[in-house]
């Protein structure tokens, strides 16, 4: 079965330390993932793809497929990093050739100043 | 600009009443999703509608039912609630299904007593 694993409910790390939130998956198929950000008292939202291979507020994520992960890395933390992130995982569904996209329990991060 | 917009934000049910959870969007989207969010579960899909007039069950189903009204609405409806039902609900829409960018409501906290 499909399925997303963020093993770190916490990450606490002081400001200007790297961080790395971690998160593998399990599928089959060819994976395409994600990063949401739900930062406080706002709406989650899209963080990036690793589609498109982008740098969004200095967070890059790489997919590692022989180790099925996709890490989320940031080089210098920020205390505006601070949020709830989650990894995603989108899969064709068996019905009406539709896709799923279904998240992991999500990683919250405190930078500290 | 709206987006997708949620109602109720708050609403406490006592065990067994029915209620429904409306979303809409503004986006002109095709496809619309219900998810509950859940300490330490992250969150998990619970019905989605790829298009209008067609809906599929996600991961949690039991205990809801949906409805795609027309392409801007997005119902969700507890018939007898239990309080396993206790969560945060969050309505999302996309354009393409499954395509990656899913736009999220403010999100509906429900307590069943």
């Amino acid at each position: 079965a499909q399925r997303v694993t963020q093993p770190e409910k916490l990450l606490s790390v002081f400001k200007g330390a790297p961080v790395e939130l971690k998160c593998n998956y399990s599928y089959s198929g060819s994976p395409e993932l994600f990063w949401y950000v739900q930062y406080s008292r706002q709406r989650l939202q899209l963080l990036l793809r690793h589609i498109s291979r982008e740098s969004i507020k200095g967070f890059t994520a790489d997919l590692n497929k022989g180790e099925t992960s996709f890490h989320l890395k940031k080089p210098f933390a920020q205390e505006e990093d601070s949020a709830m992130y989650y990894c995603a995982l989108v899969y064709p569904s068996v019905v009406g050739g539709y896709n799923k996209l279904i998240f992991g329990a999500g990683t919250r991060l405190a930078v500290h100043p | 600009n709206a987006g997708v917009t949620q109602t109720p934000k708050f609403q406490v049910l006592k065990t067994g009443q029915s209620m429904t959870l409306q979303c809409a969007q503004d986006m002109n989207h095709n496809s619309m999703y219900w998810y509950r969010q859940d300490p330490g579960m992250g969150l998990r899909l619970i019905y989605y509608s790829a298009s209008e007039g067609t809906t599929d069950k996600g991961e949690v189903p039991n205990g809801y039912n949906v409805s795609r009204l027309n392409k801007r609405e997005f119902s969700l409806r507890l018939e007898s609630a239990a309080p396993s039902q206790t969560s945060v609900y969050f309505c999302a829409s996309s354009h393409m299904g499954g395509a990656g960018e899913l736009f999220f409501g403010e999100g509906s906290r429900l307590t069943v007593l």
